[in-house]
């Protein structure tokens, strides 16, 4: 059963655009991530924020940037996009940091022409 | 920092064949081990984790077993259905900054069934 819930399922955008990824967890989970799913399937964190706070940053260029309103929603902006940046982007949560189960959602696909 | 190494790319086996994906790691001390199965269309969801040598962990006729002397969680099923196609991912989660509050995945294994 899905808890992990992410829009839009697919978005299509020019170059240059800017372009917003929305992701809610109803499971209570403390820690959110963004991860990036590139063409050949390899799976990159992004960021992760534990209650609110941006706890891990990886080496991703500028133009992406996490936004978290409150523990249940972490949101994924990206200004100016460019061709390397289509991929599909997956939202997950856990209970904690540390060694615990990431639950995913269904993930957004950007494709950038 | 910490890795995780998948050797085969994609598998592609017949209904009731044996299967095995291959995961190695290089972490330091006891990391927690998962693997993760992604089917069209979803995001992966875990299948099962191991945490100590020696534990074996399973679901739905997959199974792997702790190595820490060969540092490996090879996946293993005995008699594959068509409806196990999808990626397989062999992923974990350490105590070195490189992969505490994070997990960190392998390459992904396509497993492809055919009746």
């Amino acid at each position: 059963e899905t808890a992990v819930f992410q829009t839009p399922n697919y978005h299509v955008t020019q170059v240059g655009n800017e372009v917003s990824f929305n992701c809610k967890q109803t499971l209570g989970h403390d820690t959110m991530y963004w991860y990036k799913q590139d063409s050949k399937k390899l799976l990159k964190i992004m960021f992760s924020y534990n209650n609110k706070q941006l706890i891990v940053n990886e080496t991703v260029p500028r133009r992406f940037s996490p936004q978290s309103s409150d523990k249940a929603h972490l949101n994924l902006r990206i200004k100016s996009v460019e061709p390397e940046d289509s991929a599909v982007y997956l939202c997950a949560s856990s209970s904690g940091l540390g060694e615990n189960t990431l639950y995913f959602g269904a993930g957004t696909r950007l494709s950038v022409l | 920092g910490d890795s995780v190494t998948q050797t085969e790319g994609q598998v592609a086996l017949s209904e009731e064949d044996f299967l095995t994906i291959h995961c190695n790691y290089s972490a330091s001390g006891y990391p927690t081990l998962f693997w993760y199965v992604q089917y069209p269309g979803e995001g992966p969801q875990l299948l099962f984790r191991a945490s100590r040598d020696k534990e074996k962990g399973s679901s739905r006729g997959f199974e792997a077993t702790y190595d820490k002397g060969t540092t490996s969680f090879h996946l293993r099923k005995a008699s594959v259905q068509e409806s196990d196609s999808a990626v397989y991912y062999c992923a974990l989660s350490g105590i070195a900054s490189s992969s505490f509050s994070k997990l960190v995945f392998g390459q992904g294994t396509s497993l492809s069934v055919v009746p």
